[in-house]
């Protein structure tokens, strides 16, 4: 049973605007949720995560949004650039075991 | 540059060869990881060592027979694949592995495909 999905494989937004990648779990222990990308023939680089005590975090151009009581989580990406265009995952983990639980994937594409 | 390397970055191998893959963190950690990301699918853990002792084995089939010789170095020896085993296989380290915070570094894969 997947406990991390994304379940949109792909999203295609215009360049300027705002990108938006959602993620759902299904396991309430998880406490701290991570964000990475992947471009192609690279491994997935850490881009940005979030405590469960915490429903933001803003990193630059980057926000991650949590909503525990939904099980819900989000990336945001504003202005989106297509620098951007990769393959973002989520990952859940337990704090104090070290193990990521990752979703999917969804392959976001930024058109110019 | 993410400071974990892995070779080779490609391999294509037989049912019956033996073959080994690489991993080299140069970041100084104390944790390591290997994962498999087959087509369409999350990425799954398969082995954890902190301290260059195993700490995690996701119920992987004993074709797979990891080797951590340091906290620098993670070996995946393989035998006796089979076709669905053909994926790409992850390196990743971290600080360590007590804490769920700290941030795990990839490296770039090996795309395995077994014939």
């Amino acid at each position: 049973d997947q406990q991390v999905k994304q379940n949109s494989p792909s999203l295609s937004v215009q360049e300027g605007r705002i990108s938006i990648l959602n993620c759902d779990y299904t396991n309430s222990m998880f406490d701290y949720f991570l964000w990475y990308k992947k471009y192609p023939a690279e491994g997935p680089t850490f881009l940005i995560s979030i405590s469960s005590i915490k429903d933001k975090n803003e990193d630059g151009r980057f926000t991650v949004f949590l909503n525990k009581s939904a099980k819900h989580l989000s990336l945001h990406i504003v202005p989106s650039q297509p620098g951007d265009s990769a393959v973002y995952f989520c990952a859940a983990s337990l704090v104090n075991t070290g193990k990521l639980i990752f979703g999917q994937g969804t392959t976001l594409q930024v058109k110019p | 540059e993410t400071g974990v390397t892995q070779t080779p970055r490609h391999l294509v191998m037989g049912m019956t060869n033996k073959k080994s893959l690489k991993c080299e963190q140069h970041l100084g950690h104390n944790a390591m990881y290997w994962y498999k990301q087959s087509a369409k699918k999350p990425l799954e853990l398969m082995f954890v060592y902190s301290l260059e002792e195993r700490v995690e084995n996701n119920s992987v089939p004993s074709r797979f027979s990891p080797e951590c010789p340091n906290s620098s170095h993670l070996f995946l020896h393989l035998h006796t694949l089979q076709p669905e085993d053909s994926a790409l296989y992850l390196c990743a380290s971290s600080q360590d592995t007590a804490s769920g915070t700290d941030t795990q570094y990839f490296g770039p894969g090996t795309r395995l495909t077994v014939l």
